[in-house]
């Protein structure tokens, strides 16, 4: 079945330090990644995504993220946080044959402080 | 270019009730897809229409259905109302059916099921 797993429910970090957001998925031959961003009582929007080519994927707000296909994950990282990038953070997978269905791991809450 | 909408917003139905959801898609979106979030959780896939037709299904009973119009709107709708049901529902359109294409998310509805 397929499934992504989110590791970090919480990630505490200060305003201005780095952050990474963990997310592994499992294992199919062909596979297409995506992180998106909910702010409170707001839908989500994709902050970068993987289909294919350069396993390092830029994304808006200054974020990017690395495709690993050999330890099946897809972290993303940004080098200084800021207090507006407080929010709900989610790592979706799609399977080729799936009617281009987004399957979400449970989340990661990034709070940053001052 | 106008962005996924949805209405209500919010909404209050007790069990065995039904609701009706709706969902207004970017213009020029064929596919539409239906997710439910329940609390702390991330969003699970309930079914997706491409030019007004049913192309694929997640692990949801009957009692969810859906409809698109050509118009590029859509609706949910859930029969026999759950405690459970309670959640926010999310719709996303994209352009084509393509894996790997974005889908684009409204604000949602939160609905409360007592």
């Amino acid at each position: 079945a397929q499934s992504v797993t989110q590791l970090d429910s919480q990630v505490p970090v200060f305003e201005e330090a780095p952050v990474e957001l963990r997310c592994n998925y499992s294992s199919s031959v062909s596979v297409y990644l995506f992180w998106y961003v909910q702010y409170p009582n707001q839908g989500l929007q994709l902050l970068l995504k993987y289909l294919s080519g350069s396993t390092l994927v830029k994304g808006i707000n200054g974020f990017e993220a690395e495709f690993n296909k050999s330890q099946t994950s897809f972290h993303l990282r940004k080098p200084s946080v800021h207090i507006s990038d407080t929010a709900e953070y989610f790592c979706a997978v799609t399977y080729t044959g799936t009617a281009s269905k987004l399957t979400f791991g449970t989340g990661t809450r990034l709070q940053v402080t001052l | 270019e106008t962005g996924v909408t949805q209405s209500p917003t919010h909404l209050i139905k007790t069990r065995g009730q039904q609701v009706t959801l709706r969902c207004s898609s970017q213009s020029g979106h064929n596919t539409v897809s239906w997710y439910q979030q329940a609390l702390g959780q991330g969003p699970q896939f309930i079914f997706q229409y491409y030019r007004e037709e049913e192309n694929g299904r997640g692990n949801f009973p009957p009692r969810f259905s859906g409809l698109q119009f050509p118009n590029y709107s859509s609706e949910l709708n859930v029969n026999a109302l759950e405690l459970d049901d309670s959640a926010l529902y999310l719709c996303a359109s994209s352009l084509e059916l393509g894996t790997g294409e974005t889908q684009y998310f409204g604000p949602g509805t939160r609905l409360l099921v007592l």
